[in-house]
């Protein structure tokens, strides 16, 4: 079965660091591009970081860029998330996702993990 | 970054009842359009891929349609499993954005 478990969420304070993880299991971890994604309590899901297969091409959503690094340990099937700076705003539930694609190349989020709560205040 | 607009933000709707609600590009995406289920406390489950690609084990009541910049989808006979949220997703660029979400909502 093709799973996703993050880890490392919780309460932290405005300038403060957290480290997520997303443990991977059920596919071949190295193959695959993969995300992160979040969702403030009560709204709708933001982009956050996408890191290639390999792990030599990634990109941030503009919101995170300067403050949030994505990496990847391919030979422990983990993703993570460091994330510096924190304010207010970043509060949210985090979800590692796959980036799967079709025949056609086009990109799809699948699956997705069961989230973790990141809380940003004093 | 492209923008995707989904109408309504809700709707209030009975089982058995056909459904449709839209999301519209603030670009060209072709077909590089996806959607989503999310249900309370639960992770988004992908419905739809390509606009119209409806993925394994999805039932046949969901379909998708559109491309360029206007997109729908469509639930017939709406099934009390069917109430959440829906938010479209473009992958027509790296920088994947979702449109705000549709809640459908049990009248």
């Amino acid at each position: 079965e093709v799973q996703l478990v993050e880890s490392g969420g919780g309460l932290v304070k405005p300038g403060g660091s957290l480290r997520l993880s997303c443990a991977a299991s059920g596919f071949t971890f190295s193959g695959y591009s993969m995300n992160w994604v979040r969702q403030p309590p009560g709204k709708g899901l933001e982009w956050v970081s996408s890191i290639s297969s390999g792990g030599n091409y990634i990109e941030y959503g503009e919101s995170v860029r300067g403050r949030f690094t994505i990496s990847r340990d391919n030979a422990k099937n983990s993703l993570y998330l460091q994330m510096d700076s924190l304010r207010a705003e970043d509060t949210a539930v985090y979800y590692c996702a796959r980036d799967s694609f079709d025949d056609s190349s086009i990109h799809y989020f699948d699956p997705w993990g069961q989230g973790t709560l990141v809380a940003v205040s004093s | 970054d492209i923008q995707l607009t989904q109408s309504p933000s809700s709707l209030s709707a009975f089982v058995g009842d056909r459904v449709t609600f839209t999301c519209r590009a603030s670009q060209y995406i072709s077909t590089y359009l996806n959607w989503y289920q999310q249900k309370p406390g639960k992770a988004p489950k992908l419905l739809i891929s390509g606009a119209s690609s409806l993925q394994s084990g999805v039932p046949s009541r969901f379909s998708g349609s559109g491309s360029g910049t206007d997109f729908t989808l469509t639930i017939n006979s709406l099934q009390p499993e069917d109430f959440a949220t829906y938010y479209c997703q473009q992958s027509f660029t790296t920088s994947w954005t979702f449109g705000q979400g549709t809640k459908v909502e049990i009248k």
